[in-house]
């Protein structure tokens, strides 16, 4: 299997475009989770999907953000418009299903926005 | 004062010593996880344990529920277990994953 795929691997934009990222989980994983990775507050939660419907969206920092799952095998996290507070590491991350399941995490989009 | 308390922040060790990463949690949890992030950025599931201990190769890990505390042991460590570990817990009311900061350990030959 080829693990979680996320793409771009690095997005270097200016303020006020829309950024989007992508996932797709491991084949058979029912479950989807978004990251955020600063150096100052660390890994952060911001949204997860079971069976393709967001459970939880209260990480989500903002209106901007959004994220969708319209099917199994694909996620997008979109913000717009983008601000320099936003650069950060998103990583997906996908589970057979619920959050005590050992996650596999993508190796992550480094978000530059400036 | 957050949540989840890893301690050290920072560990440097030789070759071959054993090491010791822990983890305090102060919310009521439903599971802890142990994960590892490699100084190319790419993370890794290491453990997720809700009672007793696990092993996997030279790494163990243990959680005392009572105590709410969790350690992540290194036997025999190596200058390829240099990263970042990071304890998360799911808080059993919000059912949320809260992350701690992170150790940073370095490994030297």
């Amino acid at each position: 299997d080829a693990g979680v795929i996320q793409s771009p691997r690095h997005e270097v934009t200016e303020m006020g475009q829309e950024v989007t990222l992508r996932c797709k989980p491991i084949s058979g994983h029912n479950s989807l989770f978004w990251y955020r990775q600063t150096m100052m507050r660390g890994l952060e939660l911001l949204i997860y999907f079971n069976n393709n419907v967001p459970i939880d969206d209260s990480g989500m920092p903002e209106d901007r953000f959004s994220a969708k799952m319209p099917n199994a095998s694909f996620s997008t996290l979109k913000i717009q418009p983008s601000e320099p507070r936003d650069s950060a590491v998103y990583f997906c991350a996908s589970t057979v299903f619920a959050l005590s399941e050992t996650q596999y995490f993508g190796p992550g989009t480094r978000l530059l926005v400036l | 004062k957050n949540e989840v308390e890893q301690s050290p922040q920072n560990l440097t060790a030789q070759e071959g010593e054993f090491i010791t990463i822990n983890c305090s949690y102060s919310v009521g949890i439903s599971a802890l996880h142990w994960l590892q992030q490699h100084p190319g950025g790419g993370i890794v599931s290491l453990f997720m344990l809700s009672s007793g201990k696990k092993k996997h190769g030279r790494l163990i890990a243990t959680i005392n529920i009572q105590e709410k505390h969790s350690s992540l042991h290194i036997t025999a460590s190596h200058p390829r277990d240099s990263a970042v570990y990071i304890c998360a817990v799911r808080s059993y009311n919000t059912d949320k994953l809260i992350f701690g900061t992170g150790t940073r350990l370095q490994v030297f030959p």
